[in-house]
């Protein structure tokens, strides 16, 4: 079954150092993966994705993910955390099944620390 | 330019209730997603609507359905409101045959059920 998987509920880190939240999916084929952030009461921001190419890819607001394809594993990073960073983060796989649809992890919740 | 728009944006109802979500994709967008995103949980891939056709569902009961216009906005109706409905519920839209841009979400509809 194709499935992602965020292993952490919740990170905390202070505000200024690095943060990185994990993400491992099972998937057949090539991944096409992405990262979300939800602010409360909102819905989901696109913040990068991986489709092919370069292993590290850069997104909005500072963030990055390495994709690792031996570990299978989607992994996104900040070099500098913000408080304003706070939020629900969830890691997402396209499958194609006659049509595109996205599995989403459970998600993890980060908190910067001032 | 408008993002993806919901309404209403909450929404209280009593078991067994019928309740109707509405949905405007953003525009240069064709293709409709709906989610429901329980407490706690990532989005749960509902289905999906592309030319006014429901073009792949998720594993959710009949009770769930919906319908795309020519316009391209969508309305998600679901019967016999059960307490486990109380969710979340997200729009997602893209355009199809952009396969490699993210879909854009709303920022949803939070539904009660009492």
């Amino acid at each position: 079954a194709q499935s992602v998987a965020q292993p952490e509920d919740q990170v905390n880190v202070a505000e200024g150092n690095p943060l990185t939240v994990k993400c491992t999916y099972s998937v057949s084929g090539n991944p096409y993966l992405f990262w979300y952030v939800q602010y409360p009461n909102r819905g989901l921001q696109f913040l990068l994705k991986y489709i092919t190419g370069d292993n590290l890819v850069k997104g909005s607001y500072g963030f990055e993910a390495e994709f690792n394809k031996s570990q299978t594993s989607f992994h996104l990073k900040k070099p500098s955390a913000l408080v304003s960073d706070s939020a629900l983060y969830f890691c997402a796989v396209r499958v194609h099944s006659g049509t595109y649809k996205y599995i989403f992890g459970t998600g993890t919740r980060l908190k910067v620390l001032a | 330019d408008a993002g993806v728009t919901q309404s209403p944006t909450h929404l209280i109802k009593t078991r067994g209730q019928q309740v109707t979500l509405r949905c405007s994709p953003k525009s240069g967008h064709d293709t409709v997603s709906w989610y429901q995103q329980a407490l706690g949980q990532g989005p749960q891939f509902i289905f999906q609507y592309y030319e006014e056709e429901e073009r792949q569902r998720g594993n959710f009961p009949d009770r769930f359905s919906g319908h795309q216009f020519p316009n391209y906005s969508s309305e998600l109706n679901v019967n016999a409101l059960l307490l486990g409905d109380s969710a979340l519920y997200l729009c997602a839209s893209r355009r199809q045959g952009a396969s490699n841009q993210p879909q854009h979400f709303g920022d949803g509809t939070r539904l009660s059920i009492l």
